[in-house]
């Protein structure tokens, strides 16, 4: 049973450039949260995917958008990278927006 | 912000039982109390979680308060792969979309 996945592992991009993480959910979940864990912090809830709709939004800026596709997988989109974007950028699914999440490996976003 | 406040560190001898206090004394009664794990730029780990019965799997037991406003998770036999962040966080039964929230955690350490 394949768990939560993440692509890619590291990544480096430059201050102002665009960058796409991708997630594929656990199998038979249908629901993507991305979170962001500064170094040093607790992850911090970016957004939340269901039924290819952003269902509910933290406290982060329009720069960060999102995207669920019909096979539950997901994508995270930041546009106009900032230093402080670096960060460990996680995705967790679950079956339904009541469910139990289960984490993925994270993706590792460095801005220089 | 969190709703939980947990130790900033403990340490716990390998083969012993790690005992891992979180206070919820806030927490309402349609709230469970979840707990993850961080093991070093890992994802989170879902190890447990419960209502009002202690639970018990395979990785560890939580035990909550009769009033519910504190739980212990239980690690019986601490191994050097348990060294890592450990997270209570409580969440609503009916949470809908409501995002996990991490707090600073408890950095455990298990000595050889």
């Amino acid at each position: 049973d394949a768990g939560v996945t993440q692509s890619p592992t590291h990544l480096i991009k430059t201050r102002g450039q665009q960058v796409t993480l991708r997630c594929s959910p656990k199998s038979g979940h249908d629901t993507v949260s991305w979170y962001q864990q500064a170094l040093g912090q607790g992850p911090q809830f970016i957004f939340q995917y269901y039924e290819e709709e952003e269902r509910q939004r933290g406290n982060f800026p329009d720069r960060f958008s999102g995207h669920q596709f019909p096979n539950y997988s997901s994508e995270l989109n930041v546009n106009a990278l900032l230093l402080g974007d670096s960060a460990l950028y996680l995705c967790a699914s679950s079956l339904g927006t009541d469910d139990t999440q289960y984490f993925g490996p994270g993706t590792r976003l460095t801005v220089l | 912000d969190a709703k939980t406040t947990q130790p900033p560190s403990m340490d716990c001898a390998e083969g012993r039982a790690a005992n891992l206090p979180c206070n919820h004394s806030t927490i309402s009664g349609n709230e469970y109390v979840y707990w993850y794990r961080q093991i070093h730029s890992q994802g989170p780990q879902y190890i447990i979680h419960g209502l009002k019965n202690n639970e018990t799997n395979e990785m560890a037991s939580l035990i909550i308060t009769e009033d519910r406003k504190s739980s212990t998770l239980i690690l019986p036999h601490a191994t050097l792969r348990d060294t890592a962040v450990y997270y209570c966080i409580v969440r609503p039964v009916n949470s809908g979309n409501t995002p996990l929230v991490f707090g600073k955690g408890t950095r455990l350490s298990v000595i050889a």
